[in-house]
């Protein structure tokens, strides 16, 4: 099945602790992103790459690295710099880097601080 | 910076009846696409229909449609025979170039049996 998976389903992270969330595609799309969705509110966006060892930070990036090394594959760091990490995260793709492209949505990982 | 204001936080709708969930946006651009998204409970993110704003016909799919005034900056979304399975978040969105989606926050969609 062509699709954007995400792992894990949930993730506990303590303090201190850097944690790594997966995200995946086998759509062969350019372009990935990751959103963050707070209790109440939209989705927030992190970061984003449009073509593969190529990434600019989003509206809150503080906190958070990635990295594009495959074109399938586009991992979240929460580093302990992200004081308030607690959230839902959704990874997103699009099929290229020409404009106005529709962005498909993976199921998400819940991230809890312990 | 362009907004999306979603100003029904929660809606109910009796199964099989029509009920319209509101939007509006805010930009000074001319060239932008709009979209609904439906949440449901597993929390994945669905999308449910798009309209480019430079097309004057409102998109269709199925038991959705869209009602778009450009010049109102106004993008609701009709949901027609509404289903059980209906029931979730529906998210108003609007792309501007191939970067972010700009988000509303959301509307919470009852269907009542």
């Amino acid at each position: 099945d062509g699709g954007i998976t995400q792992s894990p389903k949930y993730l506990f992270r303590k303090e201190g602790q850097n944690v790594t969330l997966s995200c995946e595609q086998n759509l062969n799309h350019d372009a990935m992103y990751w959103y963050r969705q707070d209790p109440g509110q939209g989705l927030r966006l992190i970061y984003y790459s449009q073509i593969v060892n190529d990434f600019q930070k989003g509206d809150i990036a503080e906190g958070y690295s990635v990295s594009r090394e495959k074109k399938e594959s586009f991992p979240l760091t929460v580093t302990s710099a992200q004081k308030n990490p607690t959230a839902f995260y959704l990874c997103a793709s699009s099929p290229g880097t020409s404009k106005q492209e529709t962005q498909y949505f993976g199921p998400g990982t819940r991230l809890l601080v312990l | 910076a362009q907004t999306v204001t979603q100003s029904q936080p929660e809606m109910s709708v009796q199964e099989a009846e029509t009920v319209t969930l509101s939007c509006t946006y805010d930009t000074s651009e001319s060239d932008y696409y709009l979209f609904w998204y439906k949440q449901p409970p597993s929390r994945q993110m669905i999308l449910v229909i798009r309209q480019e704003a430079y097309k004057q016909q409102n998109a269709t799919e199925n038991r959705f449609s869209v009602n778009f005034q450009k010049a109102a900056k106004s993008f609701s979304l009709k949901i027609s025979d509404s289903q059980l399975g209906d029931a979730a978040m529906y998210f108003c969105a609007f792309l501007l170039g191939h970067e972010k989606l700009t988000f509303g926050t959301g509307t919470r969609l009852t269907i009542i049996p």
